[in-house]
């Protein structure tokens, strides 16, 4: 059972423009949330992340919107640049433990 | 500051063998996690160990399993592979405390033949 879904496999964006990732999730009791970047050949990098008791967290060109009635996530990278192409994955953990919940990716291809 | 160390990078086995992964936390990290990713199925949860005690488990069979050392650095061996083991393996490691990010290998590429 996937709990934490995201349903586009790839995005292609022009540089500069803004990359707009989104992320579903199932369980309600999810209340802390990461995105990750991934470049082939390397584990996972620790980007942004989000306590479920705000709706917004902002780390320079990174920002995480939090959507807590509708289980939804997103991030948006502006501007984008050509050394943003990677794969992205959002996860989530519950406060009650430290598991991880992570989705399937998405590949983010930004176009010089 | 010295990240998650995962060896070996590389691995080439046949079915029926057992393997031993091994990773080193960042210093000061107690919780390890390992995760399976495979194409199109993200990264799968396997277990979390923090301060040589198994603290989560994710739906694999029992030839998955894992220990952990006093000096926190964890070992996760399979046996009995199958060639639907053939994945990347990766391991996270974080302080231990609840809504911290976890912080990962390069992993290792586990193929079966």
């Amino acid at each position: 059972d996937q709990q934490v879904k995201q349903n586009s496999p790839s995005l292609s964006v022009q540089e500069g423009r803004i990359s707009i990732l989104n992320c579903d999730y199932t369980n309600s009791m999810f209340d802390y949330f990461l995105w990750y970047k991934k470049y082939p050949a390397e584990g996972p990098t620790f980007l942004i992340s989000i306590s479920s008791i705000k709706d917004k967290n902002e780390d320079g060109r990174f920002t995480v919107f939090l959507n807590k009635s509708a289980k939804h996530l997103s991030l948006h990278i502006v501007p984008s640049q050509p050394g943003d192409s990677a794969v992205y994955f959002c996860a989530a953990s519950r406060n009650t433990g430290n598991q991880f919940y992570f989705g399937t990716g998405t590949s983010l291809t930004v176009i010089p | 500051k010295a990240g998650v160390t995962q060896t070996p990078r590389y691995l080439i086995k046949t079915r029926g063998q057992q393997v031993t992964l091994s990773c080193s936390p960042i210093s000061g990290h107690r919780s390890v996690s390992w995760y399976q990713q495979t194409p199109g199925q993200g990264l799968q949860f396997l277990f979390e160990y923090f301060s040589e005690t198994q603290r989560n488990k994710g739906n694999f069979p029992g030839r998955f399993s894992g220990r952990q050392f006093s000096n926190s650095r964890s070992e996760m061996n399979v046996s009995t592979l199958e060639l639907g083991d053939s994945a990347l393996y990766l391991c996270a490691s974080s302080f231990g405390g609840f809504n911290q990010p976890q912080h990962f290998g390069d992993g290792t590429r586990l193929s079966i033949l």
